[in-house]
């Protein structure tokens, strides 16, 4: 299994441009998650999915949309990138409800210019 | 709602010293406790977790953490340090009825030095 992959590794973006955070898992997990990690906060929730087809917000949702048509994709869209979103973001999954171990992916880190 | 302190942004340390990375946390519900490591360049990976049973939890690598109801707390501890654990280390809770929901401390960055 490759667990949790992530592309890209890194991007840049100039303000009010937008794009798509890939995450993938190859685990059949239901739920998968989207932080974004900064100096000093550690990391936060954005979203979340307990399912194909189920998606709910996290503690930071704001600037972001993601979708979860499939079980194994949950892409994280910016749809007009600002400065402030500047930061590595980290796609996560579970097995299911109630499991205890989180698998994270390798991150994304983001620039906005 | 759940929230955790981890009052040490960095820790710095010579090789084959002891160490405590301390966290606190504090919630309304029963909670699960988790230690995640990250190394430079790299993702999250779990450490050690506390679920229930034994409040003395270890990991395959010489950490050790105590779940301690009464203070909150769940110190993560190592009696000596190598140079490879040299990471940013986070804690973290969720509440028992929602493991999928973590909430993270702000991190610890252990530095170990030769």
């Amino acid at each position: 299994n490759a667990g949790v992959t992530q592309t890209p590794k890194f991007q840049v973006l100039k303000t009010g441009q937008s794009m798509t955070l890939q995450c993938a898992q190859d685990m059949n997990h239901e739920y998968m998650s989207w932080y974004r990690q900064d100096p000093g906060m550690g990391l936060r929730l954005i979203h979340y999915s307990v399912g194909a087809g189920i998606t709910d917000q996290g503690e930071v949702p704001n600037g972001y949309n993601v979708s979860r048509s499939t079980t194994e994709d949950f892409p994280l869209r910016l749809l007009s990138a600002a400065p402030s979103q500047t930061s590595v973001y980290f796609c996560a999954s579970t097995p299911g409800q109630n499991t205890d171990t989180q698998y994270f992916g390798p991150g994304t880190r983001l620039t906005v210019l | 709602a759940q929230s955790v302190t981890q009052l040490d942004s960095q820790v710095p340390v010579f090789e084959e010293a002891p160490v405590e990375l301390r966290c606190n946390y504090s919630s309304s519900v029963s909670v699960y406790l988790f230690w995640y490591v990250q190394y430079p360049n790299q993702g999250l990976q779990l450490l050690l977790k506390y679920l229930s049973g034994s409040t003395l939890v270890e990991s395959i690598n010489g950490f050790e953490a105590e779940f301690n109801k009464s203070q909150t707390s769940f110190h993560l501890r190592k009696p000596s340090v190598h140079i490879s654990d040299t990471a940013e280390y986070f804690c973290a809770v969720s509440p028992f009825y929602n493991t999928d929901k973590l909430i993270f401390g702000t991190g610890t960055r252990l530095q170990v030095f030769p």
